[in-house]
């Protein structure tokens, strides 16, 4: 079985400072982590993932994420926000039933965050 | 390279109607999913298919929902009937790679 929590539904910031987006998971097996984007009336966008490899992974629009397995934490942050960040974010677990990448596990999402930017 | 194409993009019914969303994922994705997005909620997964068979169905209410993938390309999600509760935003997504999921915009039900 595997969950996604993210902590804090809200999280207000001013521009130009940072944002930080909490997010733990729970899996049985390794897992490979995403953080999803939601702007209104759209559908989610990939931001980042994390599989193997390299636990500090980059994303889009100057966001990156941070695997740590011994805190089963993947928490998503951007060092200086813009307006155009305000937005819907959702942390998601998935697991590879197959090595490969190949199997499909279920893709699990957490209940979101709204970043809400200050000028 | 097109994207999810889902329709369509609202639908108002009255409770104890029947009502089918059409997904249409992006070209040689063998995963599609079916989440159900209730306002200020995440998704939740209703129905994961791969090619034509289902991976997960485990969080679809099957008294009522029901879905289908025609010859591991589009596909269907049907309610019938509707209740109140189904208000929601039904999200089709397809993938290639684990994980990685393409979203359609969404239909948005309102069940009155």
């Amino acid at each position: 079985a595997q969950s996604v929590t993210q902590l804090g539904s809200h999280v207000s910031v001013s521009e130009g400072a940072l944002v930080l987006l909490r997010c733990n998971y729970s899996s049985s097996v390794p897992p490979y982590l995403f953080w999803y984007v939601q702007y209104p009336n759209q559908g989610l966008q990939l931001l980042l993932k994390y599989t193997t490899g390299a636990t500090l992974v980059k994303g889009i629009n100057g966001f990156e994420a941070e695997f740590k397995k011994s805190e089963t934490s993947f928490h998503l942050t951007k060092p200086s926000a813009h307006m155009s960040d305000a937005a819907e974010y959702f942390c998601a677990v998935s697991v590879d039933a197959n090595a490969g990448g190949t199997s499909y596990g279920k893709l699990t999402f957490g209940q979101g965050t709204i970043l809400t930017v200050h000028p | 390279e097109a994207g999810v194409a889902q329709s369509p993009r609202y639908k108002i019914i009255e409770k104890r109607q029947s009502v089918a969303f059409w997904c249409n994922p992006i070209s040689g994705h063998a995963t599609l999913y079916w989440y159900q997005q209730i306002l200020g909620q995440g998704p939740k997964l209703l129905i994961q298919f791969q090619n034509n068979g289902v991976v997960d169905d485990s969080q679809l209410p099957k008294d009522r929902f029901s879905a289908e993938r025609l010859k591991g390309v589009d596909s269907t999600l049907k309610i019938q009937p509707a209740k109140l509760e189904d208000s929601a935003v039904y999200l089709c997504a397809s993938s290639l790679i684990v994980g990685e999921a393409f979203f359609g915009q969404g239909t948005r039900l309102t069940v009155v």
